[in-house]
């Protein structure tokens, strides 16, 4: 069965700081990725994903994530931090063939500090 | 273009009393999704549509849960009789194509069961 882990619920940077939000992902066939973004009172959106493309994904607002099958990690990145970027992040996996599925991970609430 | 459409943001009712929630997806997606998510946690599927067939419902409880999609485009998700554990957010949304294309959501149903 497909999962993905999100460490870290809650995230704390300062305003120009980097972005580090942490994704482990398990899946028995090489998986779809994705990274959706969801700011107070309103539904998520797609970030970035992957698709076995480039292993380097540029996504909006300044964020890209890198896939490393070795480390089975899709974390997501941005090199500043701007107050705007306070939201909720969701990580998830697809699986690429078979029955398929996406499961979402718990979410990384990210907080940006001025 | 309009996005996926949910009615009503925010519900309170009595527990055992039924609830129903409406959708209307982005014109053309052929896939609709109902997702729960309670506070803290990742959206979970409840059920997922392709056109009007239910193909994955596996999640939806379905002694107290129903939904349909008749024609293939909006959906509604009825609930019956609620419980206090139904309390959450209820999220709907849609792709073009199955579960490996870009989801977009709507802003979600807030479910207050008392």
């Amino acid at each position: 069965a497909q999962s993905v882990t999100q460490l870290g619920s809650h995230v704390s940077v300062s305003e120009g700081a980097l972005v580090l939000l942490r994704c482990n992902y398990s899946s028995s066939v090489p998986p779809y990725l994705f990274w959706y973004v969801q700011y107070p009172n309103q539904g998520l959106q797609l970030l970035l994903k992957y698709t076995s493309a480039a292993t380097l994904v540029k996504g909006i607002n300044g964020f890209e994530a890198e896939f490393k099958k070795s480390e089975t990690s899709f974390h997501l990145t941005k090199p500043s931090a701007h107050m705007s970027d306070a939201a909720e992040y969701f990580c998830a996996v697809c699986n690429s063939g078979g029955y398929q599925k996406v499961t979402f991970g718990i979410g990384t609430k990210l907080q940006v500090i001025p | 273009e309009a996005g996926v459409v949910q009615s009503p943001r925010y519900k309170i009712i009595e527990k055992k009393q039924p609830v129903a929630f409406w959708c209307n997806p982005i014109s053309g997606h052929n896939t609709l999704y109902w997702y729960l998510q309670n506070l803290g946690q990742g959206p979970e599927l409840l059920i997922r549509y392709e056109n009007e067939e239910a193909v994955d419902d596996s999640q939806l409880p379905k002694d107290r849960f129903s939904a349909e999609r008749l024609k293939g485009v909006d959906s509604t998700l009825k609930i019956q009789p609620a419980e206090l554990g139904d309390s959450a957010v209820y999220l709907c949304a849609s792709s073009l194509g199955g579960v490996r294309d870009t989801q977009y959501f709507g802003p979600g149903t807030r479910l207050t069961v008392l």
